[in-house]
């Protein structure tokens, strides 16, 4: 039972590049969740799903794309990247909605882009 | 505006002395609020919560304070060991409507000295 992991684990991108984030989790949840998270600043939500083939805005979406096609893997992508998106960002999933149910976080993939 | 403020960035206590950190919020929609862990190079993990109906909720070592007319709740750690070093994030959820969300305080730093 591994829990929810992310890969990768970090990536150096340039301005501009794409990339793909995937979360993968083993724990039949409904909900997955992406975050990241700066210094100073608290865990913000970037997209969610609550459930297979559903997908949702949260706070910071602009710039990402997400895709959740199997109920245990959601993918964020990055179209062109800018230096703004360098973060660490963080998968969770939960088997119902996250304020009144604990979430499970991945380690975190630290992202840079030059 | 920080909706979840952790006020103190840092705290260090001695071991087997009581651990007080303190989170503060704004908005009085707020229905429930749980405290996460995280160590180093690792995604958060949940550790407990409580519900804007109650006033304490214990666990272990672990007790959760809410004062709903100050605004304000605490997590207690009595006794208070190394391995609780890491960084402890409040967060509460948002049952205004539809937008159900968690919005996360930016946490405090916990180093348990031997």
């Amino acid at each position: 039972n591994a829990g929810v992991t992310q890969t990768p684990k970090f990536r150096v991108l340039k301005t501009g590049q794409s990339m793909t984030l995937l979360c993968a989790q083993d724990m039949n949840h409904e909900y997955m969740y992406w975050y990241r998270q700066d210094p100073g600043m608290g865990l913000r939500l970037i997209h969610y799903s609550v459930g297979e083939g559903t997908t949702a805005k949260g706070e910071v979406p602009d710039g990402y794309n997400v895709s959740r096609l199997k109920k245990q893997n959601f993918l964020l992508g990055l179209e062109s990247a800018a230096p703004s998106q360098t973060s660490v960002y963080f998968c969770a999933s939960s088997k119902g909605l996250a304020g009144v149910n604990e979430q499970f976080f991945g380690p975190g993939t630290r992202l840079t882009v030059l | 505006d920080q909706q979840v403020k952790q006020n103190s960035p840092s705290l260090s206590v001695q071991e087997g002395r009581i651990s007080i950190l303190n989170c503060d919020y704004t908005n009085s929609m707020f229905d429930y609020f749980l405290w996460y862990k995280k160590y180093p190079a690792e995604g958060p993990t949940f550790l407990i919560s409580i519900s804007s109906i109650k006033d304490k909720n214990e666990d272990g070592r672990f007790t959760v304070f809410l004062n709903k007319s100050a605004k304000h709740l605490s997590l207690h750690i009595v006794p208070s060991q190394p391995g609780d070093s890491a960084v402890y994030f409040c967060a509460a959820n948002n049952n205004a409507g539809n937008n159900r969300k968690l919005i996360w305080g930016l946490g405090t730093s916990l180093a348990v000295n031997p």
